[in-house]
């Protein structure tokens, strides 16, 4: 079974650039969750879909970031402009329903120069 | 917000010994559940225990949960070296159904 897929699985570019990060969830799943992780702030949640709809966005950064979900079997983070700070390893994961537990991809490691 | 916390930070043990890692909570909650990382790569699910049960096992897993003391506790048996990896809490708290929160992490190192 193909799991969630992300890519890129790396990227390095230099601050300033637009970033966008892209997710394939699990067919038939219908929750997409974004994450980042850092060694300072641990794994935070980003931003949610249910059904292809953003619920909670609370754990965007900044304006700077923006998701969407455009279908079932698609997603993407964008960060414009990016910054050094926002170096760090980004996870997407997709989940079938409540009570269930969710699918995690392998990452996209961002830095940003 | 990381919710829960896990204890210890790091442990170290020797193939073949029992690894026990705990995690604290602070909210009421729908289920816990129990993620392994390993390094570079993405979280997986190990178990998922829900508010209602006390025990549950997989293999050489065993999850216990305490609602009222707001705990839970992931024994590993007979670890092997593949088990080294960082070992991670997460609830799914009542009122916010689709999100989990995750705590800080137990990086596990077991050794030959």
């Amino acid at each position: 079974d193909a799991g969630v897929i992300q890519s890129p699985r790396h990227e390095v570019t230099e601050m300033g650039q637009e970033v966008t990060l892209r997710c394939k969830p699990i067919s038939g799943h219908n929750s997409l969750f974004w994450y980042r992780q850092t060694m300072m702030r641990g794994l935070e949640l980003l931003i949610y879909f249910n059904n292809n709809v953003p619920i909670d966005d609370s754990g965007m950064p900044e304006d700077r970031f923006s998701a969407k979900m455009p279908n079932a079997s698609f997603s993407t983070l964008k960060i414009q402009p990016s910054e050094p700070r926002d170096s760090a390893v980004y996870f997407c994961a997709s989940r079938l329903g409540q009570n269930q537990p969710q699918h995690f991809g392998d990452g996209t490691r961002l830095s940003i120069l | 917000s990381q919710q829960g916390e896990e204890d210890p930070q790091a442990l170290s043990i020797q193939e073949g010994e029992n690894a026990t890692m705990n995690c604290s909570y602070k909210t009421s909650i729908n289920n816990l559940q129990w993620y392994r990382q390993n390094s570079g790569r993405g979280l997986v699910h190990l178990i998922l225990i829900r508010s209602n049960e006390r025990e549950k096992h997989s293999g050489r897993l065993r999850v216990t949960l305490d609602t009222s003391k707001k705990s839970s506790s992931l024994l590993i048996t007979a670890s092997r070296a593949a088990d080294t990896a960082s070992y991670f809490c997460a609830t799914e708290n009542t009122g916010t159904a689709s999100k989990l929160t995750f705590g800080t992490g137990t990086r596990l190192q077991v050794t030959l």
